[in-house]
């Protein structure tokens, strides 16, 4: 299986602040990397596919970058409904999808 | 509008059986893939199978090859996962999404763009 490893695992922030979240594929997925928003009690949000591509309705603060191994997540402007769990997820291999092991995202 | 919403979640013993129903409504139901994703208590999601849109290819993760079933249901618009000799790891909410294959230029991505609200599995000894 691919494994993916995101740094940090937990992360704090203000509002108005920018954060980077990163995403390293154990072997070279190409751009198939899916970025998503996760707050307890609800259903995961996709943000961005294919490494950089913004899902239709996401806020433009959210971007997305990398290809290969390494990805990282962009949240420009932090915004009171930012803070949740943020996963990256690879489909490069259908067969087995794994994520990221999530990132929490608190209020400094 | 999407909406999935899974139902069948309950408390049970460990090694016992349980199935999950997705019924999903507002797209058209046969020309997706759709996929099991699980959260266990305290911990991050993780992929559990996926399932084409004529049932022509099914995956499993390797914990519950065997275990689980997946199957779907394209003249009811419904999902369903199919539980066997369920074990205390197998604790958690499970959640149906829509696995559409959307185009960047000539290059393919899966994602799952619509998820339902979950239903919580509850595995005791």
């Amino acid at each position: 299986d691919i494994q993916m490893t995101q740094s940090p695992s937990s992360l704090s922030a203000s509002i108005g602040d920018r954060v980077t979240i990163t995403c390293r594929a154990s072997q070279i997925i190409g751009r198939s990397l899916n970025w998503y928003q996760h707050k307890a009690g609800k259903a995961p949000k996709v943000l961005i596919y294919g490494g950089s591509t913004l899902q239709s309705g996401v806020p433009l603060r959210f971007s997305g970058s990398g290809s290969g191994t390494d990805f990282t997540l962009t949240i420009s402007d932090l915004q009171p409904e930012d803070f949740a769990t943020y996963y990256c997820q690879q489909t490069y291999s259908p067969s087995s999808i794994t994520f990221g092991q999530g990132t929490r995202l608190q209020i400094k | 509008e999407v909406q999935l919403v899974e139902s069948g979640g309950a408390s049970v013993q460990r090694g016992g059986s349980l199935r999950l129903s997705c019924a999903a409504s507002g797209f058209t139901f046969n020309t997706y893939r759709m996929s099991w994703v699980r959260q266990a208590p305290g911990k991050g999601l993780e992929w559990v199978s996926s399932i084409s849109s004529s049932s022509a290819t099914i995956y499993y993760r390797d914990s519950v090859k065997g275990r689980f079933t997946s199957s779907r249901d394209n003249d009811k618009n419904s999902l369903y996962l199919e539980m066997s000799s369920l074990r205390d790891d197998d604790t958690a909410v499970y959640y149906c999404a829509r696995v559409p294959l959307n185009y960047v230029g000539s290059e393919s991505y899966y994602l799952m763009d619509f998820w339902g609200p979950g239903t919580l599995v509850t595995v005791s000894p």
